[in-house]
């Protein structure tokens, strides 16, 4: 089955600067690439996601980057803010598991004023 | 936006007793919703698949006597804890996807934090 891999688990960072998250996945076949944050106690949010024909999608923010030949994806966040705190997973999807979801492991991203 | 609904929001219940956890797609028919169980600082596993008007699919390693899932209409899905048992505790997250509209999009519940005594 798909495996998908997150790093880094933990990232601190200065209020202002970048975060990128990276994740790589196993299944070739893969097509749908959603990031989620989520926030204590709270259900994931979907904040972005980019499918396999598409190499980079930008929304204000946040990027997300993928490359299918080394298959790998990262989410990138520019002028980061304390209200950027939170768990990011991301998720592959499509392929040989139509619809279902695989999460990576998480990171704990943590803005500091 | 695509609204999906948990309740409730949190349980606590007394070890053997069974707790039903509702997740109801508020502003769209959703013809598959997705159970998943998420522990302290762990990521989401996915527990089952759940279609409307037929039997959900479990993954491997998930009691289906023990969590019962029923998805009874476009709208609602829910999954029953059995006999609960303090190894139970953890939150549970519903997912659903638009019926006739395959994106791959899931729109994700608030959660349902269950604890068990």
């Amino acid at each position: 089955g798909e495996n998908v891999e997150q790093h880094p688990s933990t990232l601190s960072v200065q209020e202002g600067d970048s975060a990128v998250i990276k994740c790589t996945y196993s299944d070739s076949a893969s097509n749908y690439f959603p990031w989620y944050k989520q926030e204590l106690g709270k259900g994931p949010q979907l904040i972005i996601d980019i499918r396999s024909n598409v190499g980079e999608k930008k929304d204000q923010r946040i990027a997300v980057t993928l490359n299918k030949t080394a298959k790998h994806f990262s989410l990138h966040i520019t002028e980061t803010q304390p209200e950027d705190s939170a768990v990011y997973f991301c998720a592959v999807t499509g392929g040989t598991g139509f619809q279902k979801l695989v999460f990576g492991t998480g990171t704990r991203l943590l803005v500091s004023p | 936006g695509a609204v999906v609904s948990q309740h409730p929001s949190w349980v606590i219940c007394k070890s053997g007793t069974s707790v039903k956890i509702e997740c109801r797609s508020l502003d769209f028919q959703a013809t598959t919703m997705f159970w998943y169980r998420q522990f302290p600082k762990q990521s989401l596993m996915l527990m089952a698949t759940s279609n409307e008007g037929s039997k959900a699919t479990y993954e491997q390693g998930v009691e289906k006597d023990k969590f019962l899932i029923n998805h009874a209409s476009l709208t609602l899905s829910t999954l029953t804890v059995t006999s609960a048992h303090p190894e139970d505790s953890s939150f549970y997250i519903c997912s659903a996807s638009r019926s006739g509209r395959y994106t791959g999009e899931l729109f994700f519940g608030e959660g349902s934090r269950l604890t068990v005594l």
